[in-house]
């Protein structure tokens, strides 16, 4: 069973850059099988992709938030990692991990629990 | 403004059917994108209901049915039960730009 979980601080100021790590369980990060998400969701609405990365390092990032997305994977602590640059207000938001999965045609078959980050001064 | 409509909210009594829509358009789900659904309870992670437009995961109960056709699909829900008041999402891809994934805007069901 493949296993998620977030973390990284929970309070970033605002222009600096909010980072964050996704420890995965139950399989290798180097798989095949799966591509690497981040998906953020701000308070009291609707769910956004910000991009994914594949075991091979290629990525794929929301256009809206591209040029300050940074995607990379540590194969040596079975991670992957988000970097978002010159955060605001408006980057708060619960950001989740997620894997797709292959097997389910590429869905978000598995997620993390979340990690709520705030950016305030 | 997502690139997915979906209505706000939906609402039925328990035992009734209710049908949740996805509205895209030729660079998404009308190009042959497959859509996926997924359940948000209050305060949990998203959770996968539907994928592959019409395939449940192990466990996801048969009371939930996809379905797509043209450049819309639907999530069907019957035998409602309170349990299932949560927000739903529909989520697929977009050709325009390099993979894109996209999801729908979520749609509130309320078990009355």
């Amino acid at each position: 069973q493949l296993q998620l979980q977030e973390s990284g601080p929970g309070l970033v100021k605002p222009s600096e850059t909010l980072s964050l790590n996704c420890t995965v369980s139950g399989d290798s990060i180097s798989s095949s099988s799966y591509y690497w998400g981040w998906i953020r969701q701000p308070p009291g609405k609707g769910l956004e992709w910000i991009g994914s990365i594949y075991y091979s390092g290629s990525t794929y990032n929301n256009p809206s938030l591209r040029s300050r997305v940074t995607m990379s994977i540590d194969t040596s602590k079975n991670q992957f990692s988000l970097s978002l640059s010159s955060v605001t207000a408006a980057d708060t938001a619960m950001y989740y991990c997620a894997a797709e999965d292959h097997i389910m045609v590429l869905s978000f078959a598995h997620w993390g629990q979340g990690t709520l980050v705030t950016v305030s001064s | 403004q997502s690139v997915l409509t979906q209505p706000p909210s939906v609402s039925g009594a328990p035992g009734q059917r209710v049908t949740i829509t996805c509205t895209g358009s030729s660079s998404n789900i009308g190009a042959g994108y497959d859509v996926h659904w997924y359940q948000q309870l209050p305060g949990t992670a998203p959770k996968l209901l539907i994928y592959g437009n019409t395939n449940r995961p192990s466990g996801v109960p048969d009371r939930f049915s996809g379905s797509k056709s043209g450049t819309s699909a639907s999530l069907a829900i019957t035998g409602l039960q309170t349990e299932d008041e949560a927000d739903y999402y529909c989520q697929s891809y977009d050709s325009r730009l390099n993979n894109f994934r996209v999801f729908g805007g979520g749609t509130k069901l309320t078990v009355l």
